[in-house]
């Protein structure tokens, strides 16, 4: 069975750093990966979208990656800003079901 | 930890049916669920926010009238396509949220549906 796991959990830096969030999976036969953005009381926001034959993706100042080999995949967020702060969720689809983690709580302290 | 199921897994059905998909938190209540769907290849996209007592909110492009939702009880929110065509063939998941006071809200998902509509 796939597993998904997100590290750290938690995560608070002071505005305008960059920073790198991890999720690694077990079972490296994936369709996509996806990263999500999970705000209190809301359903996800869909960040970035890996298909598996691709290595990474870039939107604004977010850049993922994704390792199917070695079962990772990266978050990147760039200049971060206190408006970032939110949930960051992955996803594995594994083809007839989507596995998630977690999930990363981040924190952007002006 | 909590856990939030859906039925059915799959569904094949013909063009201009109807299907029902239910989404059932089982071990704890949820005032709002969220529907999601795929289209192959496309990222996972929140349709709508269900909420228990009253009407639904819908995501800017998913039809109301097409697309019914109802939050019977605190632990069962249903997502009905009405007419059903080949164009709404895709992967429908739910979420559920849980708030404990220690570890703030958690989102639980159900396991999806496949719909196939011939």
């Amino acid at each position: 069975k796939q597993e998904v796991t997100q590290i750290p959990a938690a995560l608070s830096v002071p505005e305008g750093e960059n920073l790198v969030l991890n999720c690694s999976f077990t079972d490296s036969a994936i369709y996509n990966l996806q990263w999500f953005r999970q705000d209190p009381g809301k359903g996800l926001t869909s960040l970035l979208l890996i298909q598996s034959s691709q290595r990474e993706q870039t939107s604004g100042r977010l850049n993922a990656s994704l390792d199917k080999s070695s079962g990772r995949s990266t978050l990147y967020i760039a200049a971060s800003q206190p408006g970032d702060s939110a949930t960051y969720l992955c996803a594995v689809n594994g083809g007839n079901q989507f596995y998630f983690g977690t999930g990363t709580s981040l924190t952007v302290i002006p | 930890g909590a856990v939030v199921s859906q039925h059915p897994s799959w569904v094949i059905c013909k063009s201009g049916t109807s299907v029902k998909i239910e989404c059932r938190s089982l071990d704890f209540q949820a005032t709002t669920m969220f529907w999601y769907r795929q289209f192959p290849k496309q990222s996972l996209m929140l349709m709508a926010t269900s909420n228990e007592g009253s009407k639904a909110t819908y995501e800017q492009g998913v039809e109301k009238d097409k697309f019914l939702i109802n939050h019977a009880s605190l632990t069962l929110s249903t997502l009905t396509v009405t007419s059903a065509h080949p164009e709404d063939s895709s992967f429908y998941i739910c979420s559920a949220p849980q708030t404990s006071g220690s570890s703030g809200e958690t989102q639980y998902f159900g396991p999806g549906t496949r719909l196939l509509v011939l």
